[in-house]
């Protein structure tokens, strides 16, 4: 089975600055795909980006972006320009080219906090 | 609708009571998860349906939890025999397909408190 650990439990940056949230995976698959999601205080879960794993390129969505190391099984998040509305729960995600059976598996997630 | 959403936000009810949670997801999904979010855990997966069958339900924890979608469209979760243990936040999700490349569509969750 495969399994996503996020080891910062919370992390705090300042406005406008720049960020980093750690994600590593074990999995013996050679093929899948990475996730990462925001849920903010009203639940619903959010997806922010989006990797495949047989892509070399790091994906990106304006002021995200993923530092994706496939021997690694790493797969950090990076925001730029950190604003208020980033403030959420971030939370890494897996999952197998199966498709549909056994879903997303989730990391514990990071709380990440926005100083103004 | 305009996303997914899911009756009711909160429930409240006493240990061995029943219980049901309700899912309508986004027109026209086909693909239908359940995660259930324990406090300060990530989502863990549930059950998939892809139309009115149950694709997969190996993270069902036990006999006592059972879901069902006999459209093709809302679902229901429902809960036997509830536990203290079964408290934590159910979270619906809904996609286009069952393709790992179909985006998944969260609703707001409802939360399940059993004293």
């Amino acid at each position: 089975a495969q399994t996503v650990t996020q080891s910062q439990p919370e992390m705090s940056v300042q406005e406008a600055e720049t960020v980093t949230l750690s994600c590593t995976y074990d999995t013996s698959e050679s093929d899948y795909y990475l996730f990462w999601y925001k849920q903010p205080p009203s639940r619903q879960m959010i997806l922010v980006i989006r990797q495949e794993a047989y892509k070399q390129q790091n994906a990106t969505e304006n002021r995200f972006s993923v530092n994706f190391q496939k021997a690694a099984k790493s797969f950090s998040l990076k925001i730029s320009d950190s604003q208020l509305g980033d403030a959420a729960m971030y939370f890494c995600a897996y999952r197998s080219p199966g498709g549909g059976a056994d879903g997303l598996t989730f990391g514990k997630g990071t709380h990440l906090i926005i100083q103004p | 609708g305009a996303g997914v959403s899911q009756t009711p936000s909160n429930k409240v009810t006493e240990k061995g009571k029943y219980v049901e949670l309700r899912c309508d997801p986004i027109s026209g999904h086909t693909a239908l998860y359940w995660y259930r979010q324990s406090l300060g855990q990530g989502p863990e997966f549930l059950i998939y349906f892809q139309g009115t069958g149950a694709a997969d339900d190996s993270g069902l924890p036990n006999d006592r939890f059972f879901a069902v979608r006999p459209e093709g469209s809302v679902s229901t979760l429902k809960i036997q025999r509830t536990e203290r243990g079964d408290s934590a936040v159910y979270l619906c999700a809904s996609s286009l397909g069952g393709w790992v490349t179909d985006t998944q569509y969260f609703g707001p969750g409802t939360r399940l408190t059993v004293l």
